[in-house]
């Protein structure tokens, strides 16, 4: 079963600084990693699909890692806003399998 | 944009009541999901389809069954509510195959009193 695990589970930032959110998994096997945000009492946006073939996506401020070899994924957020506030979950998906395995999320704050 | 809609953002249930949960899609997606989100112990699936009147047990399905008669709308249903059973439901669908994207509905918080 895949393990994915995300740490920390909070973090508080100023406004303007680079934000960095980690995402480990168990599973080397991984077919894709997804980063979604959530905001209180709502649903999940998908923010990045990386694939397993590829390394990184972009979206905007957004940029997302993929190194399956160490278990790992990033995703950076540039120039935080008081906007970017929420919570950030990575989620894995395996080749022979249609579930998801979510990570508990980090929880970031950005402070104006 | 891919829209997923749940039919209820907030649902009061009684205790023993049968209370259905609907999800509708709007970009024919093959796969849709049922999870609930409680806190501590994260996202959790319940059940998943992959086709029309195709399902699968989750990790938890315990309590619940579903429904899926059209490609659009998977249903999510509590045969007889317990208190805990109270928690956010999320439902989800993705194009085909495996792992491709997945998109989420706005949520509904069930309590059940």
């Amino acid at each position: 079963k895949q393990e994915v695990t995300q740490i920390p589970a909070a973090l508080s930032v100023p406004e303007g600084e680079n934000l960095v959110l980690n995402c480990s998994f168990t599973d080397s096997a991984i077919y894709n990693l997804q980063w979604f945000r959530q905001d209180p009492g709502k649903g999940l946006t998908s923010l990045l699909l990386i694939q397993s073939s590829q390394r990184e996506q972009t979206s905007g401020r957004l940029n997302a890692s993929l190194d399956k070899s160490s278990g790992r994924s990033t995703l950076y957020i540039a120039a935080s806003q008081p906007g970017d506030s929420a919570t950030y979950l990575c989620a894995g998906g395996r080749s022979n399998d249609y579930k998801l395995s979510f990570g508990a999320g980090t929880t970031v704050t950005v402070r104006a | 944009d891919v829209k997923v809609t749940q039919s209820s953002r907030y649902l009061v249930k009684r205790t023993g009541e049968k209370v259905f949960l609907e999800c509708v899609q709007d970009m024919d997606h093959e796969n849709m999901f049922w999870y609930r989100q409680d806190p501590g112990l994260g996202l959790r699936l319940i059940y998943f389809s992959y086709d029309v009147k195709m399902k699968e047990k989750g990790d938890i399905p315990e309590g619940y069954s579903v429904s899926r008669e059209k490609k659009e709308r998977f249903s999510l249903i509590l045969e007889s509510a317990s208190t805990n059973q109270t928690s956010m439901y999320l439902c989800a669908s993705s194009l085909d195959g495996l792992n491709t994207e997945a998109f989420f509905g706005q949520g509904t918080r069930l309590t059940v009193v």
